[in-house]
């Protein structure tokens, strides 16, 4: 079946570095959303990415969607305690067999070290 | 607007029991969908509901079901459970946004219904 694949799975860093964690679909996508997930928390929406080579940036964070519509990459700079979590990307696949489904990366989970 | 909220929000079973878990979207929206979340996983997709219709399934056993009724509110059923099921159990509403994807059609997740099975 369709997937998409998020790695790395963790990623240590010291406050102040930077964080980056990539997304690869087996298939085109129609849009890719990203979410963050604080420990105990539930996922919040941050960003959603449509165009093909779309950059985005909040404040620190920068979103890419790639050329062919099938990878993303979510990157922080100047890591912060505040961005302690997991960041999901999900793709919402093209109408067909997979019916706009909306596939979920397995996540990358930020921690800063102390 | 109020959230999504999710009943109850802990609960504690014995295998073989049966359990039932509800979720009332944000006024208005009127897709629902479910996914299981345990320990160091990511969010594994159940199913998604939308104007009482499942219309998506993921990869989950039949002792795994739900429904949506005409208010938009969901259920969701887990019927002989095993220790296996012990997980978080999140629900996340969205306003139809699937005749056009390049609409924004943000997942808005509930708290959660942390579920154990003993």
């Amino acid at each position: 079946g369709q997937q998409v694949m998020q790695i790395p799975q963790y990623q240590h860093v010291q406050e102040g570095e930077d964080f980056t964690t990539y997304c690869n679909s087996s298939t085109t996508l129609s849009n890719i959303q990203w979410y963050k997930q604080r420990p105990g928390g539930h996922p919040v929406f941050l960003i959603q990415l449509v165009k093909s080579g779309e950059v985005k940036k909040q404040k620190r964070l920068t979103f890419q969607f790639g050329e062919a519509k099938k990878n993303s990459s979510l990157h922080i700079t100047a890591t912060q305690t505040t961005d302690v979590g997991t960041y999901f990307c999900a793709g919402r696949t093209i109408k067909g067999d997979s019916n706009y489904q909306l596939i979920w990366g397995a996540g990358t989970k930020l921690i800063i070290k102390p | 607007k109020a959230g999504v909220t999710q009943t109850p929000r802990y609960l504690i079973k014995t295998r073989g029991q049966q359990v039932t878990l509800s979720c009332s979207p944000i006024s208005g929206h009127r897709s629902v969908s479910w996914y299981q979340q345990t320990p160091g996983q990511g969010l594994q997709f159940l199913f998604e509901y939308f104007s009482e219709t499942q219309r998506n399934k993921g990869n989950f056993p039949g002792r795994f079901s739900g429904r949506q009724f005409s208010n938009s509110r969901s259920e969701m059923n887990v019927s002989t459970l095993e220790l296996g099921d012990s997980a978080l159990y999140l629900c996340a509403s969205s306003y139809p946004g699937r005749a056009n994807p390049s609409r924004t059609d943000t997942q808005y997740f509930g708290p959660g219904t942390r579920l154990t099975v003993l």
